[in-house]
């Protein structure tokens, strides 16, 4: 199972909206409506920010959100702020009953 | 409230064994399917291994199967990873990660901290 491709970096000025890609194939992304999106900052685990395509968790900022056509998802983070500057990771179920996540996407903040 | 918290990371031998334990608290640990997921140093996330709430229904990854085995003791909340012809590209910080339905399509809502395994002579 190859790794969803992600591009390496993503960057913006406080305020502005950027959007991340998420390119897998018609086993995974494609497939089903189970893609979500985790942030990491340095040295911590992952936190959960988008599931099932475009769904938040409770206590997540709605300026994330997500969408998905065909194999590719996306991520955006509107009114970009310092404190998302991280690494964020896509994931996706897939046809063989596994998982695989994105290559990640580091988000700098300008 | 959920924690998870991984225990017995550590520096292993090649071809050495390891076993990861993750403690679970704040929920109906047996409803609920888990996963082991990897990050190697400076690398990207890699899902590991998933088991079902009951602990009959599992899989890993190509990488490590056959040579770890996920699986799970509901009668002490407890997770484990029991891995074995340990290689130099299975150091990674292993995270168990809590699935946020009893569905195995994900997502994780809840991490451990990570533990630590170092494959090294």
């Amino acid at each position: 199972q190859s790794a969803l491709t992600q591009p390496a970096s993503v960057s913006g000025s406080p305020g502005q909206s950027i959007t991340i890609s998420c390119t897998g194939t018609s086993s995974d992304v494609g497939a089903y409506n189970y893609v979500s999106w985790y942030q990491q900052h340095p040295g911590k685990a992952p936190n959960l920010m988008v599931y099932d395509v475009s769904n938040r968790p409770s206590g997540v900022s709605n300026r994330f959100s997500g969408s998905k056509s065909g194999n590719t998802a996306s991520l955006t983070i509107s009114g970009l702020q310092a404190e998302d500057e991280a690494d964020y990771y896509c994931s996706s179920y897939t046809s063989s009953s596994t998982y695989v996540f994105g290559t990640g996407t580091k988000v700098t903040v300008l | 409230e959920v924690q998870l918290l991984e225990s017995g990371g550590g520096l292993v031998q090649p071809g050495g064994s390891l076993r990861l334990s993750c403690a679970a608290s704040g929920f109906t640990f047996s409803t609920y399917p888990m996963s082991w997921v990897r990050q190697a140093p400076g690398k990207g996330l890699e899902w590991v291994s998933t088991i079902g709430g009951s602990g009959v229904l599992t899989y890993s990854a190509d990488s490590v199967r056959g040579r770890f085995a996920i699986s799970r003791d509901n009668s002490k909340n407890t997770l484990y990873l029991q891995m074995s012809s340990l290689r130099a590209e299975d150091t990674a910080v292993y995270y168990c990660a809590k699935y946020h339905t009893g569905w195995f399509v994900g997502p994780f809502d809840y991490w451990g901290q990570g533990i630590l395994v170092t494959v090294s002579s």
